[in-house]
């Protein structure tokens, strides 16, 4: 069965500190997708990446980053030099290849990032 | 711009009562989602609908009602027989493959009066 895991429930370190967010996931699928989404206080979920199961490149933009490791089953992402805009809640979430009427998108409980001025 | 228009931002419901959600894309997606975050939790899917007149049971769908009578729409409705409806719904659409990230609206705030 799919699963999603975010074990850090909440997160504070200070302005212009790098902070890195841990996603760990299961599926029995061999391709798959994954997604980082952001949830600022007002509340919309905004698209931030998306990685294919099949495409092990880390990728970097800007100030984000994503390491992707399927030998450990983990696409953990690295926010360097942390502004308060970061404050948020991130969300994880994984995509199986093999989507029938049943599948559908599973998201991690989500980390509550604050960043401390 | 594209996107997806949720309305109210805040709704508030009586007792007994039913209301409906409105959830609108103009992205020309497919498929529509409507999930349900409870403070400090995670979203979890009510129901979804992959095709116009076609709709699916999520995870916590008792309670609650849709319909997908056109493409652009997905309203959801919150009936009486659902006893803690106080939450946060949001509604998000894909292009209904894999692959596809969901875009989300931004969420109506549900409260009990």
């Amino acid at each position: 069965a799919q699963k999603v895991t975010q074990a850090q429930t909440e997160i504070s370190v200070v302005e212009k500190e790098d902070v890195t967010l841990d996603c760990v996931y299961e599926t029995r699928d061999t391709t798959y997708y994954l997604f980082w989404y952001k949830q600022p206080p007002s509340g919309e979920l905004v698209f931030l990446i998306r990685r294919n199961s099949f495409d092990e490149q880390n990728e970097i933009s800007g100030r984000y980053s994503w390491n992707f490791q399927k030998s450990t089953s983990s696409f953990n992402f690295t926010i360097t030099a942390s502004q308060v805009v970061d404050s948020a809640v991130y969300f994880c979430a994984l995509s199986e290849a093999q989507r029938n009427r049943d599948d559908k998108i599973i998201f991690g409980k989500g980390t509550r990032l604050h960043i401390l001025p | 711009d594209g996107g997806i228009t949720q309305s109210p931002k805040y709704l508030f419901r009586k007792e007994g009562q039913n209301v409906t959600l409105s959830c609108e894309q103009n992205l020309n997606h497919d498929a529509m989602y409507w999930y349900r975050q409870d403070p400090g939790q995670g979203l979890r899917l009510i129901y979804y609908s992959q095709i116009v007149n076609d709709f699916q049971k999520g995870d916590i769908a008792e309670g609650y009602s849709v319909s997908r009578e056109k493409k652009e729409s997905f309203p959801l409705t919150v009936t009486s027989a659902q006893k803690n409806p106080t939450a946060f719904y949001l509604c998000a659409s894909s292009g209904g493959y894999s692959n596809q990230p969901q875009h989300f609206g931004d969420g109506t705030r549900l409260s009990i009066l």
